[in-house]
C-alpha cells in the first residue's frame, strides 16, 4: 500500500504556481520523499526528490515540513504542458516505488 | 539521446494466448523494472533486474507471467494464457543502478495490452 495520501485532483490557473500536498504521517527516518508526473499516454517523468531539506531545480520545489509528516511539490508557474497525474512517493534504499493513485492537475488556461 | 523503448505500443490478444512484451531500456543502464497500470491507478511495481538476474519478481501476480534479461539489456515480459483482467498497461523502466537512495527511474511509453 502507498504510504501516502494526495488529493485526488487539483485545478491551477496558467502562469500562476501550482502547489500540490502530500501527507506521508508514518515517513521513518531513512525514507526520501519523490514526485513523479505522468502526462497522458506516457510513462511517469521523475521531478524531484528530498530527504528533509527543502530542495529545487529546474523543473519544480519541494518543501518538506520539519516534521517530514508532509510536503509540498511546488511548480512556480504553471503551463499548459504541466497537465498531469502527479505521484508522491516515499521510499528508502532498496525499497521499490510504491505508486498510488495521485493527484490529477488540470492547468486550465 | 535515446530513451526506454517498448514494443509493441498495443497488443490486441485473445483470451488463453500467450504474450511477450519487449522492454530496450537506455544503454548503460544496469536496473530494469517492470510495472502495470490499470485505468485510473498508478503503476503497480511486477519485477526488478539488477544485471541480469532478477533481484525482486515479489510483484508478479501469479505464475503465468514471467520475465527475462539474459544479456542484462534488453528484457522480456511474458504472459502465459492470457486474462481479461491482465489488460493493461505495462510500463518498463530503467536507472543507472538499482538499490541506490537515489534512483531516478526512466519510464518507457509503455505498451497496451488488451485481452479480448
Amino acid at each position: 500500500d502507498a504510504k501516502t495520501t494526495q488529493p485526488t485532483s487539483m485545478d491551477c490557473a496558467e502562469g500562476r504556481a501550482a502547489n500540490l500536498p502530500c501527507n506521508h504521517s508514518t515517513i521513518s527516518g531513512n525514507e526520501y520523499v519523490y514526485w513523479y508526473r505522468q502526462i497522458h499516454s506516457q510513462g511517469p517523468q521523475y521531478i524531484i526528490h528530498g530527504l528533509k531539506n527543502n530542495e529545487t531545480n529546474e523543473m519544480a520545489s519541494l518543501i518538506i515540513t520539519e516534521d517530514r509528516k508532509s510536503s509540498t511539490l511546488i511548480l512556480p508557474h504553471a503551463t499548459l504542458r504541466d497537465t498531469a497525474v502527479y505521484y508522491c512517493i516515499v521510499r528508502t534504499y532498496g525499497q521499490n516505488f510504491v505508486f498510488g493513485p495521485g493527484t490529477r492537475l488540470s492547468v486550465l488556461p | 539521446g535515446a530513451g526506454v523503448s517498448q514494443t509493441p505500443s498495443n497488443k490486441v490478444t485473445e483470451k488463453g494466448k500467450y504474450v511477450e512484451l519487449r522492454c530496450d531500456p537506455i544503454s548503460g543502464h544496469t536496473a530494469l523494472y517492470w510495472y502495470r497500470q490499470s485505468l485510473g491507478q498508478g503503476p503497480e511495481f511486477l519485477i526488478y533486474f539488477q544485471g541480469t538476474g532478477a533481484a525482486d519478481d515479489s510483484g508478479l501476480p501469479n505464475d503465468r507471467f514471467f520475465a527475462v534479461r539474459p544479456e542484462g539489456s534488453v528484457s522480456t515480459l511474458k504472459i502465459q494464457r492470457t486474462e481479461r483482467g491482465d489488460s493493461a498497461v505495462y510500463l518498463c523502466a530503467s536507472s543507472l543502478k538499482g538499490g541506490s537512495t537515489y534512483n531516478e527511474q526512466f519510464f518507457g511509453p509503455g505498451t497496451r495490452l488488451t485481452v479480448l
